[in-house]
C-alpha cells in the first residue's frame, strides 16, 4: 500500500521559532512537493524536488526553504515562524518520468498554528 | 501555465439526490485531469482522472467525469450521493509534457444531509 507520512498531525508553535514539518515516503518516487492548504485557496505549492538535493520553487517559497538529502524524505523548514503562516501543511510525492502513473500520493497533513 | 477553477465553493444536496461538481480549465497544452477527495482530517485521495482513451472515467463509489475538450470542462458527478460522500473535492490539472507542475482548483465542500 502506497505510503506518505508526515511527522505531526498538529503543531502549535510560537512567533521566532524554526520549524521543521518531515514527510516520508515509501515509493521510490522521484518527486516531492509542500503544498500549503488554505480555505478558499485550495493547494498552493511551496516547494518540490525531483531528486536528492534538487530543489525548485513554487508559487510562494518566501518565508520556507527545503532539504532532500534522501530519496525517501522530503523536509519543510519555517525558518522563522510568523502568525501568517498558520495553516495546513500537505506533502506529496509522485513518479517523475512521464509513462508512469501521473497522480500525485498525499499524506495526512500537518496542521501548523504559529501563535 | 495551465489553470483551473472550480466553479461552486459549496454544494449543499439532500441524500440520494444527484449532484454535480463544476470544474473548467485552462491550458494551451495538452492536459490530464484528476479529481481529488480529501475527508475531514486526511489528505487528498486521488478519485478519479483522465490521461486519454475515452473522455467518460469512473470512480469505484459511483462518481464519473467527463473531459470534454471543447468547453474544457471536466464536471464531477453522482446520480445518488450518500452521507459519506460528505468531503472536500478539488480538481486539478497537469501538462502531457511530462513537467512536475500540477494546478488545483479552490475546491468544492460537498455536505449530504439526511
Amino acid at each position: 500500500d502506497v505510503k506518505v507520512t508526515q511527522s505531526s498531525r498538529y503543531l502549535v508553535k510560537r512567533t521566532g521559532e524554526k520549524v521543521f514539518l518531515e514527510c516520508v515516503q515509501d515509493m521510490d518516487h522521484e518527486n516531492m512537493f509542500w503544498y500549503r492548504q488554505d480555505p478558499g485557496l485550495g493547494l498552493r505549492l511551496i516547494y518540490f524536488s525531483y531528486d536528492v538535493k534538487m530543489k525548485e520553487k513554487g508559487d510562494i517559497p518566501e518565508g520556507y526553504s527545503v532539504s532532500r538529502e534522501k530519496k525517501e524524505r522530503f523536509s519543510l523548514i519555517l525558518e522563522s515562524a510568523s502568525t501568517n503562516q498558520t495553516s495546513m501543511y500537505l506533502c506529496a510525492s509522485s513518479f517523475h518520468l512521464a509513462y508512469r502513473s501521473y497522480e500525485q500520493y498525499f499524506g495526512p497533513g500537518t496542521r501548523l498554528t504559529v501563535t | 501555465a495551465q489553470s483551473v477553477t472550480q466553479l461552486d465553493s459549496q454544494v449543499p444536496v439532500f441524500e440520494e439526490a444527484p449532484v454535480e461538481l463544476r470544474c473548467n480549465y485552462s491550458s494551451s497544452v495538452s492536459v490530464y485531469l484528476f479529481w481529488y477527495v480529501q475527508y475531514p482530517n486526511q489528505g487528498l485521495q486521488l478519485l478519479l482522472k483522465y490521461l486519454s482513451g475515452s473522455t467518460l472515467v469512473e470512480s469505484i463509489n459511483g462518481f464519473e467525469a467527463e473531459f470534454n475538450k471543447s468547453q474544457t470542462s471536466f464536471h464531477l458527478r453522482k446520480p445518488s450521493v450518500h452521507i459519506s460522500d460528505t468531503a472536500e473535492y478539488f480538481c486539478a490539472v497537469r501538462d502531457t509534457r511530462g513537467s512536475n507542475d500540477m494546478r488545483f482548483g479552490a475546491g468544492t465542500r460537498l455536505t449530504v444531509k439526511p
